[in-house]
């Protein structure tokens, strides 16, 4: 009766690699966000998806970031190139539906340590 | 696009103490308000919610929050806090239409035993 699972917890990486984060949602939720939050921060937010397909995707900083959901379950952000500045929480939340309407609460998972080398 | 303040970046009481922590948002529209906790190791988790109806919105564990539509506020408060209180508290807001929520930048809350 899981809740929101991410993988892996820490990733440390050097600067100019390549690297991927997981993200399983809860069983059934059709929603799934991607948000990243930097010490002191409150979460920024990235990236969400409706089923497949990435609905809003105004939050990525740039193009070396880029997020799939090919099955509309699992998730993966992928960062190329990745930057000392990259380095910070990355949280990923689902819900039964879009956060806009009533009654849709975001379930974060625990998210991934990145720091970046 | 919406932000979110949070006017206390850390806040010390000692148990039994009131407590309020102040959360404004900027957007004229229809908006949706949440408060999450995070407590110390462990991730995210919803206090409370508002949508529509009652201002005056319950949470888990005593906590509640007053939307004041005039203001653009959404206030945290609990009459006596605990030691197991101790946490970071986010204020989030999603509008109507737009499905990225917005976070402020939390306040840390210290209860002394």
């Amino acid at each position: 009766g899981a809740g929101v699972s991410q993988t892996p917890s820490n990733k440390v990486t050097e600067k100019g690699k390549y690297v991927e984060l997981r993200c399983d949602p809860i069983s059934g939720h059709t929603a799934l966000y991607w948000y990243r939050q930097s010490l002191g921060q409150g979460p920024e937010f990235l990236i969400y998806f409706q089923g497949t397909g990435a609905a809003d995707d105004s939050g990525l900083p740039n193009d070396r970031f880029f997020a799939v959901r090919p099955e509309g379950s699992v998730s993966t952000l992928k960062i190329q190139r990745t930057e000392r500045g990259d380095s910070a929480v990355y949280l990923c939340a689902s819900s039964l539906n879009l956060a806009g309407g009533p009654g849709n609460e975001q379930f974060f998972g625990p998210g991934t340590r990145l720091t970046v080398l | 696009a919406q932000s979110v303040s949070q006017h206390n970046h850390h806040v010390i009481l000692s148990e039994a103490a009131s407590l309020e922590l102040g959360c404004n948002y900027s957007y004229g529209g229809t908006v949706n308000l949440f408060w999450y906790v995070q407590y110390p190791g462990q991730h995210l988790q919803l206090l409370l919610k508002y949508f529509s109806g009652d201002p005056l919105v319950k949470g888990i564990k005593g906590f509640e929050a007053e939307f004041i539509k005039s203001k653009f506020s959404f206030n945290l408060r609990k009459p006596s806090v605990q030691w197991s209180d101790t946490a970071e508290y986010f204020c989030a807001v999603t509008t109507y239409n737009n499905n990225d929520m917005r976070f402020g930048a939390g306040t840390r809350l210290t209860v002394k035993p």
